[in-house]
């Protein structure tokens, strides 16, 4: 069955860090490129950013970069999300989930599996 | 970036209704669009990609059309567990963006 487990939310003052994971399971992790998106509370989705199967290539949102930085461990089917100088806007749920990859000979870069999420709270 | 425009932002509809939902892109995405279904205090579920095509157990009910700026999502006949949050996501350019959502509640 596959599945998505993110962990490492918490509570944490502004300017701090924090580093998310998600464990995948059920499925080849190494064959699929990954995101984060994330919903701050009573809002809308907010994609934070893509890493590519192998982790060669990466994406993020203007609003992540240079403080929050994805990446992963195939051996430990494991995506992370490095989280530095926290503001109080990083505030949110946050997912992890698979992008589809290939299907029926095209490739498509929609999200078809997602986490439960995790819940990061940037207060003082 | 490219945005997106979702409308309505919120929508009363009755059980067996048909609803449909607008997605609008500010620039040529091509038929690279997806809409999500989120319920609350779960995560988004994939519904359609590529604009028209039907996730994996995705009922009939629900079908998207478009391309290029202009998008529906349409419900055919709307059933009590459809009362949920709807966004659509562009998947042409980075960064992805998503659409405001359109919630769905019950008339």
């Amino acid at each position: 069955q596959v599945h998505l487990v993110e962990s490492g939310g918490g509570v944490v003052q502004p300017g701090r860090s924090l580093r998310l994971s998600c464990a995948a399971s059920g499925f080849t992790f190494s064959r699929y490129a990954m995101h984060w998106v994330r919903q701050a509370p009573g809002m809308g989705l907010e994609w934070v950013a893509v890493i590519s199967y192998d982790g060669s290539n990466k994406y993020s949102a203007d609003s992540a970069q240079g403080r929050l930085t994805i990446s992963r461990d195939n051996s430990k089917n494991t995506l992370y999300l490095e989280m530095n100088s926290l503001r109080v806007e990083d505030t949110a749920v946050y997912y992890c989930a698979r992008e589809t990859g290939w299907k029926a000979g095209l490739y498509y870069y929609v999200m078809d599996v997602w986490g439960q999420g995790t819940t990061v709270t940037v207060t003082s | 970036a490219i945005q997106l425009t979702q409308s309505p932002s919120s929508l009363s509809a009755s059980v067996g209704d048909r609803v449909t939902i607008t997605c609008r892109a500010s620039q040529d995405i091509n038929s690279a669009l997806a809409w999500y279904q989120q319920k609350p205090g779960k995560a988004p579920k994939l519904l359609i990609y590529d604009a028209s095509s039907l996730d994996s157990g995705v009922p009939s009910r629900f079908s998207g059309r478009g391309s290029g700026t202009d998008f529906t999502l349409t419900l055919s006949s709307l059933q009590p567990e459809d009362f949920a949050t709807y966004y659509c996501q562009q998947v042409n350019t980075y960064p992805l963006t998503f659409g405001g959502g359109t919630k769905v509640e019950i008339k």
